[in-house]
């Protein structure tokens, strides 16, 4: 099983409301990431897990909040956002983390966010 | 922070044609990946090159690194309607711990 789930696919919320998104693998992978891509651009990594633990925070704005229960999810908690943090946030996944970034990332199919 | 650039940014070709997309590094890279983003979908990956110079196929995809290990290219040949997509290169620049992708090439074919 090669597949990265994401759950919801699409979300809408307002800027008050309080919401997470979900990842899974169950691939045996024991890195894990959150990207966030807007249209016509190229995925910007947020976050980085690596063994469960937290390897990588790209400066990402607090109401960003990721977590990692085990090492098949990952979520990301989202408080408080901006009309401006509307994108697709993509959750991936791949053997290791190496800071060279030469393990292949399986992507999964993303959520699309809407704050309003 | 240091870019991975590609050009073009967007190419439409009638199916059959070749295309190519170049990705430039300012910097020395250890490696460099490949993926392929359809419209409304997510990148998944299609390859990785290690080697200064190395060149590697598949079917009527060809990956080049560079011999300074500073660029690297994605040729099609004969392209069909299911290459069309995003196509983006992703290394680790710079002291950056983390792959970067590059700023993406949009293609399109048609008929």
């Amino acid at each position: 099983d090669t597949e990265v789930t994401q759950t919801p696919k699409h979300l809408v919320m307002g800027m008050t409301n309080k919401k997470s998104l979900k990842c899974e693998q169950h691939m045996g992978h024991r890195a894990m990431y959150w990207y966030k891509q807007k249209a016509k651009k190229p995925p910007e990594l947020m976050f980085v897990y690596s063994y469960e633990k937290l390897s990588i925070n790209e400066s990402v704005p607090s109401r960003f909040s990721p977590e990692c229960p085990n090492s098949s999810l990952l979520n990301l908690h989202l408080h408080a956002l901006q009309p401006e943090d509307s994108a697709l946030y993509l959750c991936a996944s791949s053997q290791l983390f190496r800071p060279w970034g030469d393990y292949e990332q399986y992507f999964g199919p993303g959520t699309r966010l809407t704050v309003t | 922070g240091q870019q991975v650039m590609q050009i073009p940014q967007y190419q439409h070709v009638q199916e059959g044609e070749d295309f190519t997309t170049y990705c430039n590094s300012s910097t020395t890279l250890s490696n460099i990946q490949w993926y392929k983003q359809r419209p409304g979908g997510h990148p998944v990956f299609l390859i990785q090159l290690v080697k200064s110079g190395e060149v590697k196929k598949q079917k009527r995809l060809t990956f080049q690194f560079g011999e300074a290990k500073k660029n690297s290219s994605l040729h099609i040949t004969a392209t069909q309607t299911t290459d069309v997509g995003t196509y983006f290169c992703a290394a680790q620049t710079g002291t950056a711990s983390k792959l970067t992708f590059g700023t993406g090439t949009r293609l399109q074919v048609t008929l």
